[in-house]
């Protein structure tokens, strides 16, 4: 069964202070592992698709990487205006259904100044 | 421009009754999901709509929960003779792609069933 594990559950930090979250997956033929930063009220908000192990992407103190069995979403000197929920979803190959993404639990993060 | 829409944004029902919640995806976009999250759950998937193909329902949690999707457009999430269980926000997504690649979400209905 596909499932996507997502580690802390929370997670707080000085600002400043750097850490990683982590996204543990099970997945039939990964086709992406996907990102997404969801505050209070509103929804997710996309922020990075990985395809393949080895693969990295950044966008501001953010960084994300994947291996066979994880990904990691690294804070660098985080700021109290990261702080939030971070959820790790992954798509497999179900034989052309699209839409089924499985999502983690996510990470709380609490950053204070 | 305009994000995706969902309206109410709060619900208050009573167990039994019926209600429907409503999304506006982004306009141009093609694809149109609807999750559930509980409280302390992850996401869940519950439909699924591409163009003019049959929807992927597989997430549907029973024969009470129904969508639809008009003109390629609006869509509207019915739960039937609500439950306690029921109460979640229900969240809709869209996409320009085939796929859930990059999805836009919208805020969320709040629906607590008495």
């Amino acid at each position: 069964e596909d499932q996507v594990t997502q580690s802390p559950e929370a997670l707080r930090l000085q600002e400043g202070e750097s850490s990683s979250l982590n996204c543990s997956y099970t997945v039939s033929g990964l086709r992406g592992l996907f990102w997404y930063r969801q505050d209070p009220g509103k929804g997710p908000e996309f922020l990075f698709t990985l395809y393949s192990a080895g693969e990295e992407k950044e966008k501001e103190r953010l960084k994300a990487t994947l291996t066979k069995k994880e990904s990691f979403l690294h804070i660098t000197a985080p700021k109290p205006e990261d702080s939030a929920t971070y959820l790790c979803a992954v798509q497999g190959d179900y034989g052309g259904s699209q839409g089924n993404l499985i999502f983690g639990k996510g990470t709380k993060l609490s950053v204070k100044p | 421009g305009a994000g995706v829409s969902q309206s109410p944004s709060n619900k208050v029902t009573e167990k039994g009754k019926d209600v429907e919640l409503r999304c506006d995806p982004i306009s141009g976009h093609t694809a149109l999901y609807w999750y559930r999250q509980s409280l302390g759950q992850g996401l869940e998937f519950l439909i699924y709509f591409q163009g003019n193909s049959a929807p992927d329902k597989s997430g549907l949690p029973s024969d009470r929960f129904s969508a639809e999707r008009t003109g390629g457009s609006v869509s509207t999430l019915t739960i039937q003779r609500t439950q306690q269980e029921d109460s979640a926000v229900y969240l809709c997504a869209s996409s320009f792609n085939r796929g859930p690649e990059k999805l836009f979400f919208g805020s969320g209905t709040q629906l607590s069933v008495l």
